[in-house]
């Protein structure tokens, strides 16, 4: 079945450094993939997504690239800052967009 | 516009009651999901309707658990003799359509607690 494997967190960083969240998938066909995020006390909330192989996703300074062939969907940021500390959720939809998800990845940045 | 609503925000129950919890998608809306989320996890998918149909049912954990979706509007999810392990966040998310490139809008959640 479909899968979604993404780094554990959390992930603690400096304001400005730059991220990388790390996100592979499994599925047949050619799914969509998305990026969701969580900030606290919010609703989970669409951040980027990418629909076909080499597509590239990005909002808020945030970017992935669908890659096909290492079937993965990085997250990056170049220079994050406090306000993106929230909780990440890689994400596919396959077929009639039953929506796999991650775990999460919780990202604290810190000042 | 309006998002996606649920309610109740907050439900506390005791082991072995039977609860109810509602989603309102965004008007126009055709497909709506639910999904289940355990604390320090991942979503659950439970089940996804199309209209008033849900073809879909592979996600709901046992047969305590139903749900029902009328007018292509309103859908219940109900969780018959509640257990401990039913605590959690009950998610719904609608989209315009169920094609894998829409975006899911996703409701703030009801948190369920059982005792």
């Amino acid at each position: 079945g479909d899968s979604v494997t993404q780094m554990e967190g959390p992930v603690t960083l400096s304001e400005e450094a730059f991220l990388t969240i790390n996100c592979t998938y499994t599925a047949t066909g050619y799914p969509s993939l998305f990026w969701y995020v969580q900030y606290p006390g919010e609703g989970l909330q669409l951040l980027l997504k990418a629909t076909k192989a080499d597509d590239k996703g990005s909002n808020k300074g945030f970017e992935a690239t669908y890659r096909k062939e290492t079937t993965s969907f990085h997250l990056e940021k170049g220079s994050v800052q406090v306000s993106d500390s929230a909780v990440y959720f890689c994400a596919l939809a396959a077929s009639y967009q039953k929506v796999t998800f991650g775990t999460g990845t919780k990202l604290q940045v810190i000042p | 516009g309006a998002g996606v609503s649920q309610s109740p925000s907050n439900k506390v129950t005791e082991k072995g009651k039977d609860v109810e919890l509602r989603c309102d998608p965004i008007s126009g809306h055709t497909a709506l999901y639910w999904y289940r989320q355990r604390l320090g996890q991942g979503l659950e998918f439970l089940i996804y309707f199309q209209g008033n149909s849900a073809p879909d049912k592979s996600g709901l954990p046992s047969d305590r658990f139903s749900a029902e979706r009328t007018g292509e509007s309103v859908s219940t999810l109900t969780i018959q003799r509640t257990q401990q392990e039913d605590s959690a966040v009950y998610l719904c998310a609608s989209s315009p359509t169920s094609i894998s490139t829409d975006t899911q809008y996703f409701g703030p959640g009801t948190r369920l607690t059982v005792l």
